[in-house]
Protein backbone atom coordinates (compact mmCIF):
# COMPACT_ATOMS: atom_id res chain seq x y z
CA UNK A 1 0.00 0.00 0.00
CA UNK A 2 1.11 3.31 -0.95
CA UNK A 3 1.86 5.44 2.23
CA UNK A 4 3.43 8.01 4.27
CA UNK A 5 4.56 6.20 7.89
CA UNK A 6 5.27 8.65 10.46
CA UNK A 7 6.05 8.05 14.14
CA UNK A 8 5.51 8.69 16.45
CA UNK A 9 1.72 9.59 16.69
CA UNK A 10 1.63 10.73 20.46
CA UNK A 11 4.80 12.54 22.11
CA UNK A 12 4.69 14.04 25.48
CA UNK A 13 8.44 15.37 26.27
CA UNK A 14 9.77 17.81 28.54
CA UNK A 15 12.07 21.27 27.27
CA UNK A 16 15.16 20.56 26.24
CA UNK A 17 15.26 17.40 25.45
CA UNK A 18 16.14 16.43 22.21
CA UNK A 19 13.62 14.57 19.78
CA UNK A 20 13.23 13.16 16.31
CA UNK A 21 10.03 12.55 14.35
CA UNK A 22 10.71 9.87 11.78
CA UNK A 23 9.13 9.99 8.40
CA UNK A 24 8.82 7.14 5.67
CA UNK A 25 7.26 7.39 2.42
CA UNK A 26 7.79 4.17 -0.44
CA UNK A 27 6.35 5.89 -3.39
CA UNK A 28 9.29 6.60 -4.72
CA UNK A 29 8.59 10.05 -4.14
CA UNK A 30 11.27 12.95 -4.84
CA UNK A 31 9.74 16.03 -2.83
CA UNK A 32 8.78 15.61 0.75
CA UNK A 33 8.07 18.21 3.64
CA UNK A 34 6.86 18.82 7.00
CA UNK A 35 4.08 20.82 8.51
CA UNK A 36 2.95 22.07 11.52
CA UNK A 37 -0.89 22.88 11.84
CA UNK A 38 -2.08 25.22 14.72
CA UNK A 39 -5.67 26.09 15.31
CA UNK A 40 -6.65 29.18 13.05
CA UNK A 41 -3.07 28.97 11.19
CA UNK A 42 -3.94 26.24 8.87
CA UNK A 43 -0.75 24.28 7.87
CA UNK A 44 2.56 25.89 7.79
CA UNK A 45 5.71 24.44 6.04
CA UNK A 46 8.68 23.90 8.27
CA UNK A 47 10.96 22.18 5.63
CA UNK A 48 11.14 20.96 2.34
CA UNK A 49 13.22 18.25 -0.02
CA UNK A 50 13.39 18.06 -3.47
CA UNK A 51 15.57 15.34 -3.09
CA UNK A 52 18.43 13.12 -1.53
CA UNK A 53 20.84 15.97 0.03
CA UNK A 54 18.57 19.05 -1.01
CA UNK A 55 16.70 20.31 1.66
CA UNK A 56 15.67 24.14 2.14
CA UNK A 57 13.50 25.78 5.07
CA UNK A 58 9.88 26.89 4.61
CA UNK A 59 8.19 29.63 6.34
CA UNK A 60 7.96 28.77 10.32
CA UNK A 61 12.15 26.89 10.44
CA UNK A 62 13.31 27.89 13.86
CA UNK A 63 13.73 25.49 16.56
CA UNK A 64 13.59 22.71 13.95
CA UNK A 65 16.36 20.45 11.84
CA UNK A 66 15.83 17.90 8.82
CA UNK A 67 18.00 15.86 6.88
CA UNK A 68 17.59 13.66 3.71
CA UNK A 69 20.20 10.91 3.40
CA UNK A 70 17.75 8.48 1.57
CA UNK A 71 15.04 9.67 -0.78
CA UNK A 72 12.65 7.85 1.48
CA UNK A 73 12.89 9.31 4.83
CA UNK A 74 12.79 12.74 6.10
CA UNK A 75 13.43 12.94 9.25
CA UNK A 76 12.47 16.09 11.91
CA UNK A 77 14.41 17.05 14.75
CA UNK A 78 13.91 19.34 17.64
CA UNK A 79 17.39 19.90 19.25
CA UNK A 80 16.36 21.53 21.63
CA UNK A 81 12.12 21.44 22.43
CA UNK A 82 10.53 24.65 23.82
CA UNK A 83 6.52 24.60 24.92
CA UNK A 84 5.76 26.72 21.35
CA UNK A 85 6.32 23.94 19.61
CA UNK A 86 3.11 21.77 20.76
CA UNK A 87 1.85 21.03 17.78
CA UNK A 88 0.25 18.69 15.38
CA UNK A 89 2.90 17.80 12.75
CA UNK A 90 2.75 16.46 9.68
CA UNK A 91 4.85 14.95 7.31
CA UNK A 92 3.70 14.74 3.12
CA UNK A 93 5.22 13.54 -0.11
CA UNK A 94 4.51 14.46 -3.59
CA UNK A 95 6.06 13.18 -6.56
CA UNK A 96 6.70 17.03 -7.89
CA UNK A 97 4.38 19.62 -6.12
CA UNK A 98 3.57 22.00 -9.48
CA UNK A 99 2.05 18.62 -11.00
CA UNK A 100 0.89 16.30 -8.11
CA UNK A 101 -1.03 16.84 -4.92
CA UNK A 102 0.47 15.95 -1.46
CA UNK A 103 -0.01 12.35 0.17
CA UNK A 104 0.53 13.16 3.95
CA UNK A 105 1.22 11.11 6.65
CA UNK A 106 -1.34 10.50 9.55
CA UNK A 107 0.74 13.14 11.99
CA UNK A 108 2.41 13.47 15.16
CA UNK A 109 1.04 15.05 17.80
CA UNK A 110 3.57 16.55 19.70
CA UNK A 111 3.11 18.01 23.45
CA UNK A 112 6.00 19.97 25.18
CA UNK A 113 5.97 20.90 29.06
CA UNK B 1 6.53 34.94 -1.44
CA UNK B 2 3.17 33.94 -2.37
CA UNK B 3 0.01 34.65 -0.13
CA UNK B 4 -2.99 32.33 -0.24
CA UNK B 5 -6.49 33.76 1.79
CA UNK B 6 -9.15 31.42 2.21
CA UNK B 7 -12.97 32.07 2.94
CA UNK B 8 -15.05 31.74 4.80
CA UNK B 9 -13.31 30.32 7.91
CA UNK B 10 -16.52 28.75 9.06
CA UNK B 11 -19.63 27.54 6.70
CA UNK B 12 -23.24 25.66 7.80
CA UNK B 13 -25.54 24.29 5.07
CA UNK B 14 -28.08 22.22 5.31
CA UNK B 15 -27.84 18.79 3.79
CA UNK B 16 -28.73 18.49 0.04
CA UNK B 17 -27.45 22.41 -0.60
CA UNK B 18 -24.86 23.63 -2.00
CA UNK B 19 -21.32 25.00 -0.60
CA UNK B 20 -18.56 27.18 -1.80
CA UNK B 21 -15.23 27.87 -0.58
CA UNK B 22 -13.24 30.74 -2.30
CA UNK B 23 -9.39 31.47 -2.09
CA UNK B 24 -7.15 34.10 -3.34
CA UNK B 25 -3.52 34.25 -4.09
CA UNK B 26 -0.93 36.81 -4.73
CA UNK B 27 2.09 34.75 -7.08
CA UNK B 28 1.12 35.49 -10.76
CA UNK B 29 3.61 32.38 -11.05
CA UNK B 30 1.79 29.55 -9.04
CA UNK B 31 -0.07 27.38 -11.57
CA UNK B 32 -1.07 24.12 -9.76
CA UNK B 33 -3.97 24.23 -6.95
CA UNK B 34 -4.67 21.35 -5.05
CA UNK B 35 -7.66 21.19 -2.08
CA UNK B 36 -7.50 18.84 0.31
CA UNK B 37 -10.19 17.65 2.92
CA UNK B 38 -9.24 16.72 6.88
CA UNK B 39 -11.87 15.10 8.63
CA UNK B 40 -12.16 15.24 12.86
CA UNK B 41 -8.43 13.64 13.87
CA UNK B 42 -7.01 12.41 10.26
CA UNK B 43 -4.67 13.42 7.75
CA UNK B 44 -5.73 16.08 4.95
CA UNK B 45 -6.54 13.99 1.56
CA UNK B 46 -6.19 15.36 -1.70
CA UNK B 47 -10.05 15.57 -3.29
CA UNK B 48 -9.33 17.18 -6.34
CA UNK B 49 -7.00 19.88 -8.00
CA UNK B 50 -6.59 22.27 -11.00
CA UNK B 51 -3.77 23.37 -13.26
CA UNK B 52 -3.39 26.74 -14.35
CA UNK B 53 -4.02 25.87 -17.98
CA UNK B 54 -7.44 24.72 -16.88
CA UNK B 55 -10.76 26.75 -16.02
CA UNK B 56 -13.14 24.00 -14.34
CA UNK B 57 -12.32 20.58 -13.31
CA UNK B 58 -14.95 18.41 -12.21
CA UNK B 59 -15.75 15.08 -10.37
CA UNK B 60 -19.00 13.82 -9.19
CA UNK B 61 -20.58 16.50 -6.70
CA UNK B 62 -17.44 18.73 -6.78
CA UNK B 63 -15.94 21.22 -8.86
CA UNK B 64 -12.99 23.30 -8.69
CA UNK B 65 -12.91 26.69 -11.00
CA UNK B 66 -10.20 28.91 -11.65
CA UNK B 67 -9.42 32.99 -12.73
CA UNK B 68 -6.15 33.56 -13.44
CA UNK B 69 -6.68 36.95 -14.28
CA UNK B 70 -8.09 37.82 -10.41
CA UNK B 71 -5.72 35.14 -8.86
CA UNK B 72 -8.73 33.25 -7.56
CA UNK B 73 -10.12 30.02 -7.05
CA UNK B 74 -13.13 28.21 -5.91
CA UNK B 75 -14.32 25.10 -4.69
CA UNK B 76 -18.06 24.15 -4.98
CA UNK B 77 -19.77 20.84 -3.89
CA UNK B 78 -23.04 20.21 -4.59
CA UNK B 79 -26.06 17.99 -3.38
CA UNK B 80 -23.85 18.57 0.48
CA UNK B 81 -23.96 15.30 2.57
CA UNK B 82 -23.24 14.91 6.32
CA UNK B 83 -19.95 13.08 5.59
CA UNK B 84 -18.86 16.55 4.08
CA UNK B 85 -18.81 17.94 7.04
CA UNK B 86 -14.88 18.42 7.38
CA UNK B 87 -12.20 21.31 7.04
CA UNK B 88 -11.07 21.78 3.45
CA UNK B 89 -8.00 23.76 2.66
CA UNK B 90 -7.02 25.29 -0.55
CA UNK B 91 -3.19 25.46 -1.54
CA UNK B 92 -1.47 26.97 -4.32
CA UNK B 93 2.21 25.76 -5.51
CA UNK B 94 4.97 27.55 -7.55
CA UNK B 95 8.35 27.18 -9.08
CA UNK B 96 11.37 29.66 -6.94
CA UNK B 97 14.32 29.92 -7.62
CA UNK B 98 17.03 27.57 -7.62
CA UNK B 99 14.88 24.87 -9.33
CA UNK B 100 12.67 24.76 -6.06
CA UNK B 101 9.06 24.82 -5.83
CA UNK B 102 7.21 25.45 -3.06
CA UNK B 103 3.66 24.98 -1.95
CA UNK B 104 1.34 27.51 0.33
CA UNK B 105 -1.48 26.55 2.36
CA UNK B 106 -4.68 28.42 3.09
CA UNK B 107 -6.02 28.57 6.65
CA UNK B 108 -8.98 26.40 6.13
CA UNK B 109 -12.69 25.83 6.07
CA UNK B 110 -14.78 24.30 8.24
CA UNK B 111 -17.81 23.27 6.54
CA UNK B 112 -20.69 21.57 8.97
CA UNK B 113 -23.24 20.02 6.98
CA UNK B 114 -26.53 19.86 9.15
CA UNK B 115 -29.07 16.80 8.44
Amino acid sequence: EAQVTQNPRYLITVTGKKLTVTCSQNMNHEYMSWYRQDPGLGLRQIYYSMNVEVTDKGDVPEGYKVSRKEKRNFPLILESPSPNQTSLYFCASSPHPLSYGYTFGSGTRLTVV
Amino acid sequence: GENVEQHPSTLSVQEGDSAVIKCTYSDSASNYFPWYKQELGKRPQLIIDIRSNVGEKKDQRIAVTLNKTAKHFSLHITETQPEDSAVYFCAASQGISGGYQKVTFGIGTKLQVIP
